[in-house]
């Protein structure tokens, strides 16, 4: 059974430092790993996605990396700013449709 | 606009009113899902349908039953819920191992 955590739970850092987010899964066979953000009372928008056969995906000050032999996922960010503060989830796809999320990390970025 | 779609927004009701949450999605999706987000916890998967079909249901309270009459369409209906039922419940779609949310229906059991 897959299992997916996020460590740390909570991140509190300055404006304008990188950063690095983390999330780990038990079961190497993923299909495709995908992370998300979330603001307080609102849904999940979705940030990046690796597919099992890449190493890493960009989009503008995100970066995330995916290696599949030690099961784990990184989401750098670049530059922090104070409108990155949300909760940051990761979801492995078991298949092309079963997700498996993380507990997510809630990130507060201080001006 | 993510192209999934959940109304209402907010839905107060009673423990003995019945009640329907809907989500629409406009992506052309193959699978679409039910999630339960309650606070300070993680979100639970509540049902997943592929191609109209019901494939995983996790063990949820027969007060909650889905329906979903197409592929663009999917329904939660809620009868004789409990306060602890009061949550974020999030509708999702998905294809080829890219997921998209709604928006989510903040649902408060009086």
């Amino acid at each position: 059974k897959q299992e997916v955590t996020q460590i740390p739970a909570a991140l509190s850092v300055p404006e304008g430092e990188n950063l690095v987010l983390n999330c780990s899964f038990t079961d190497s066979a993923i299909y495709n790993l995908q992370w998300f953000r979330q603001d307080p009372g609102k849904g999940l928008t979705s940030l990046l996605l690796i597919q099992s056969s890449q190493r890493e995906q960009t989009s503008g000050r995100l970066n995330a990396s995916l290696d599949k032999s030690s099961g784990r996922s990184t989401l750098y960010i670049a530059a922090s700013q104070p409108g990155d503060s949300a909760t940051y989830l990761c979801a492995a796809f078991q298949g092309a449709q079963k997700l498996v999320f993380g507990q997510g990390t809630r990130l507060t970025i201080n001006p | 606009e993510t192209g999934v779609t959940q109304t209402p927004r907010h839905l107060v009701m009673g423990m003995t009113n019945k009640k329907s949450l809907k989500c629409e999605q406009h992506l052309g999706h193959n699978a679409m899902y039910w999630y339960k987000q309650s606070a300070k916890k993680p979100l639970e998967l509540m049902f997943v349908y592929s191609l109209e079909e019901r494939v995983e249901n996790n063990s949820v309270p027969s007060r909650f039953s889905p329906e979903c009459p197409n592929s663009s369409h999917l329904f939660l209906h809620l009868h004789t819920l409990q306060p602890e039922d009061s949550a974020l419940y999030l509708c999702a779609s998905s294809q080829g191992g890219l997921a998209f949310f709604g928006q989510g229906t903040r649902l408060t059991v009086v």
